[in-house]
Order: C-alpha cells, then sequence, then structure tokens
C-alpha cells in the first residue's frame, strides 16, 4: 500500500495566481480530510468528505478555497487568488471510516504565497 | 464542542530515560477514541498509539505507552528509553463518534544526546 499521496510536494507561487493541491487517498478508504497546518493556528480541519460527498466545509477560511473529490481516488483543493497568508503546510488524511482507526496522513504539501 | 489542551508546549528529555507529555480533553460522550501522532522534522504525521475509552487497560505499543483516566479526561504519552529518533512534535487527538479528528497544539520534545 503507497499511502495516502500528495502532491506537489513543495509549492511556490505568486500571490493572485491559482493553486491546486492533490490528493490520492488509500484504497477502500472511505473518508478523506483537508487540514492546513502553520504555526500559528495549529493543525485546522478545512473540509472531509465521506464517499465522496463534503460533510463538513465549516473550516474552509473563505470563497477563495474550494475543495473537490470526483471519486474515491482523487480529491482537490484549489485556492484562487491565492494570498500570502494562505502559505502553510495542507496536508491530505484518509480514514476506512469511523471508529478507532485513526486517519492516515499525506506527506503533506508545502505552499508558499509570495 | 470537543477541545483537546497540551499544556506543554516543548518538553527535554535525555537519552534512555523516561519522559511523559501531558493531554486532556473535554466532552460530554461516553463513546470516543483517542489518538498519539507524532510529527518529526519530516513533517511525516504518524500514528504512533490508539485508545478506545471503553476498555480500561492502557494501550502500549512497545516503547509508548499511555495513562488513560477517563474520568479526569486525561490522556497522557509516556515514552520509554527515549531515543534520538523520538525528537518530534507530539500530537494528542480525540475522535468521538463522527469522523472528525480534532487534534491539541502540539508538544515538541527534544531527545538530548
Amino acid at each position: 500500500d503507497a499511502g495516502v499521496i500528495q502532491s506537489p510536494r513543495h509549492e511556490v507561487t505568486e500571490m493572485g495566481q491559482e493553486v491546486t493541491l492533490r490528493c490520492k487517498p488509500i484504497s477502500g478508504h472511505n473518508s478523506l480530510f483537508w487540514y492546513r497546518q502553520t504555526m500559528m493556528r495549529g493543525l485546522e480541519l478545512l473540509i472531509y468528505f465521506n464517499n465522496n460527498v463534503p460533510i463538513d466545509d465549516s473550516g474552509m477560511p473563505e470563497d477563495r478555497f474550494s475543495a473537490k473529490m470526483p471519486n474515491a481516488s482523487f480529491s482537490t483543493l484549489k485556492i484562487q487568488p491565492s494570498e500570502p497568508r494562505d502559505s502553510a503546510v495542507y496536508f491530505c488524511a484518509s480514514s476506512p471510516g469511523t471508529g478507532p482507526m485513526g486517519y492516515t496522513f499525506g506527506s503533506g504539501t508545502r505552499l508558499t504565497v509570495v | 464542542a470537543q477541545t483537546v489542551t497540551q499544556s506543554q508546549p516543548e518538553m527535554s528529555v535525555q537519552e534512555a530515560e523516561t519522559v511523559t507529555l501531558s493531554c486532556t480533553y473535554d466532552t460530554s460522550e461516553n463513546n470516543y477514541y483517542l489518538f498519539w501522532y507524532k510529527q518529526p522534522p519530516s513533517r511525516q504525521m504518524i500514528l504512533v498509539i490508539r485508545q478506545e475509552a471503553y476498555k480500561q487497560q492502557n494501550a502500549t505499543e512497545n516503547r509508548f505507552s499511555v495513562n488513560f483516566q477517563k474520568a479526569a479526561k486525561s490522556f497522557s504519552l509516556k515514552i520509554s528509553d527515549s531515543q534520538l529518533g523520538d525528537t518530534a512534535m507530539y500530537f494528542c487527538a480525540f475522535r468521538s463518534s463522527g469522523d472528525k479528528l480534532t487534534f491539541g497544539t502540539g508538544t515538541r520534545l527534544a531527545v538530548r544526546p
């Protein structure tokens, strides 16, 4: 099992540009989560999906952020337009469902907006 | 809403010694799960240990063990025989009947040679 795969690992972009982060969850996991990690705010849940359906997007900071999960093996997090305050590490995680299994995290994408 | 509190921003321990990281949480639920995650400088989030609230026996994984006190809503992590590779951020996390995992703010652990 290759684990949760995120791409790119690093992204540097200019303010105002569109950024797309990608995630491939573990096969068979039916829940997928997007987190953002910063020094100031720690780990914040942005949105999560269950069976490809968005369940809770209350953590999405504003309309510039959007996330999709068109199928069970792929999800994207898009920021348009990007701003310097969006600079952070973005993690994707997947889980086989509720209960004791916890999450398996991807390696994260470090986003820098200049 | 559930909250998870880690009151120790930083800890330090001598190699081969034992260290305990603290975690408390707040919930009105009876059935839930608790986790400790490790984040080394590589930034990968690694599950260290988990505990089901309905189990009285404390979970153990090799050198890692927990002290789960349900009535006190406390879930501390003990690392025995600390190794240099244990240097990392450690996050306590809580999950109830839903999907969401709520994390604490983390404790940065440094293992000194």
